[in-house]
């Protein structure tokens, strides 16, 4: 069965030093995996996705993942982080291309301290 | 652009009354999502529909919950009796079409508190 974890319930990084969100995945075949982020009583808002090609992937706000197949890995980056990027964090995959199924992650916080 | 709409906002009921939520996806997107975000928990997907068809319904839990998408565009969730575990924010979100490469667009949920 398809699964993602997100092993850090809360990541805390000061405003300006590069951040990671960690997430593994397991699938049968091969994934589309997609980060999503959702700010206090909104909805959430898609940042980027995994399909094929290139491993990694630039998305919004400059943020980036990298997919690694060996460590069936796809951890969220972005090089300098801003106090507006706390929120929480989703990963996500989708298991092929006849279905767009999302399995979510448990979502990890992002504390970004001035 | 005009994104996914939801209504309500937030609900707050009984255990054993009734609830019902409504989503309007985005103009042209067949593929309609109703999800469950219980605190602390990623979203749950109970019901897809493409167009007004149902794909995908196996975690809804059908004695109590119901959904229809009349005419492939809006969609109603309905719950009907409430449980207490049933507080959760439900998302609504769409998809231009039900491949596995599309991204999903949210709503802004609705916050159902049961008490």
């Amino acid at each position: 069965a398809q699964s993602v974890a997100q092993p850090e319930d809360q990541v805390n990084v000061a405003e300006g030093n590069p951040l990671t969100v960690k997430c593994t995945y397991s699938v049968s075949g091969n994934p589309y995996l997609f980060w999503y982020v959702q700010y206090p009583n909104r909805g959430l808002q898609f940042l980027l996705k995994y399909i094929t090609g290139d491993n990694l992937v630039k998305g919004s706000y400059g943020f980036e993942a990298e997919f690694n197949k060996s460590q069936t890995s796809f951890h969220l980056k972005k090089p300098s982080a801003l106090v507006s990027d706390s929120a929480l964090y989703f990963c996500a995959v989708s298991e092929s291309y006849n279905t767009d199924k999302l399995i979510f992650g448990t979502g990890t916080r992002l504390q970004v301290f001035p | 652009e005009a994104g996914v709409a939801q209504s309500p906002r937030y609900k707050i009921i009984e255990k054993r009354q009734s609830v019902a939520f409504w989503c309007n996806p985005i103009s042209g997107h067949a593929t309609l999502y109703w999800y469950q975000q219980i605190l602390g928990q990623g979203p749950k997907l109970l019901i897809q529909f493409q167009n007004n068809g149902v794909v995908d319904d196996s975690q809804l839990p059908k004695d109590r919950f119901s959904a229809e998408r009349l005419k492939g565009v809006d969609s109603t969730l309905k719950i009907q009796p409430a449980k207490l575990e049933d507080s959760a924010v439900y998302l609504c979100a769409s998809s231009l079409t039900g491949t596995g490469f599309n991204e999903q667009f949210f709503g802004p949920g609705t916050r159902l508190t049961v008490l």
